[in-house]
């Protein structure tokens, strides 16, 4: 049972690249999530899904997309990266709403020059 | 959702119990209490939730005060691996957690 899987680990990218960070989970748990971390700093939340075809903006979805691609598998996309996005990226998923426990990824660590 | 208080930083030695507060004065009657923490460079880890009743499981133990305005989250005996961030979140219906700065817990030998 891998839980939720990131990919890639690590990037490094020039500023106006693109990039899709991927997150798939195998625990069938209808909502996910995307999360940023800069150092020394809680998560903060950038995007969630609650369902399969539904997506909502969290507290900093600025210069983000994502797309939830099916039930496992829940996206983000920087179209034009920038300095300021240099983090590390966390996907969750969460069992239903009833216990609202959710489940991490491993991470994905940005830079972006 | 309520905002949390939580100290900065603890210490705490090898094998003693660690007993990390949280303070929630402002939670409503259907909030819960979440514990996740963070081991360096690592994906969060849930720990433990409550609503009004003291719980336990394999992991610690979690104590609501009677009026609910704080918490207590217990590692019964602490090992150097217990060295995290440890988030105390209020949440009531909706599906959103909002992490604080959280405790930094170090356990020493």
């Amino acid at each position: 049972n891998a839980g939720v899987t990131q990919t890639p680990k690590f990037q490094v990218l020039k500023t106006g690249q693109s990039m899709t960070l991927q997150c798939a989970q195998d625990m069938n748990h209808n909502s996910m999530y995307w999360y940023r971390q800069d150092p020394g700093m809680g998560l903060r939340l950038i995007y969630y899904s609650a369902s399969e075809g539904t997506t909502d903006k969290g507290e900093v979805p600025n210069g983000y997309n994502v797309s939830r691609l099916n039930k496992r598998e829940f996206s983000l996309r920087l179209e034009s990266a920038a300095p300021s996005q240099t983090s590390v990226y966390f996907c969750a998923s969460m069992t239903d709403i009833a216990k609202n426990i959710q489940y991490f990824g491993a991470g994905t660590r940005l830079s972006v020059l | 959702d309520a905002k949390t208080t939580q100290p900065p930083s603890m210490d705490c030695a090898e094998g003693r119990a660690a007993n990390l507060p949280c303070n929630h004065s402002t939670i409503s009657g259907n909030e819960y209490v979440y514990w996740y923490r963070q081991i360096h460079s690592q994906g969060p880890q849930y720990i433990i939730h409550g609503l009004k009743n003291n719980e336990t499981n394999e992991m610690a133990s979690l104590i609501i005060t009677e009026d609910r305005k704080s918490s207590t989250l217990i590692l019964p005996h602490a090992t150097l691996r217990d060295t995290a961030v440890y988030y105390c979140i209020v949440r009531g219906g909706g599906n959103k957690l909002v992490f604080g700065a959280g405790t930094i817990l170090r356990v020493k030998s």
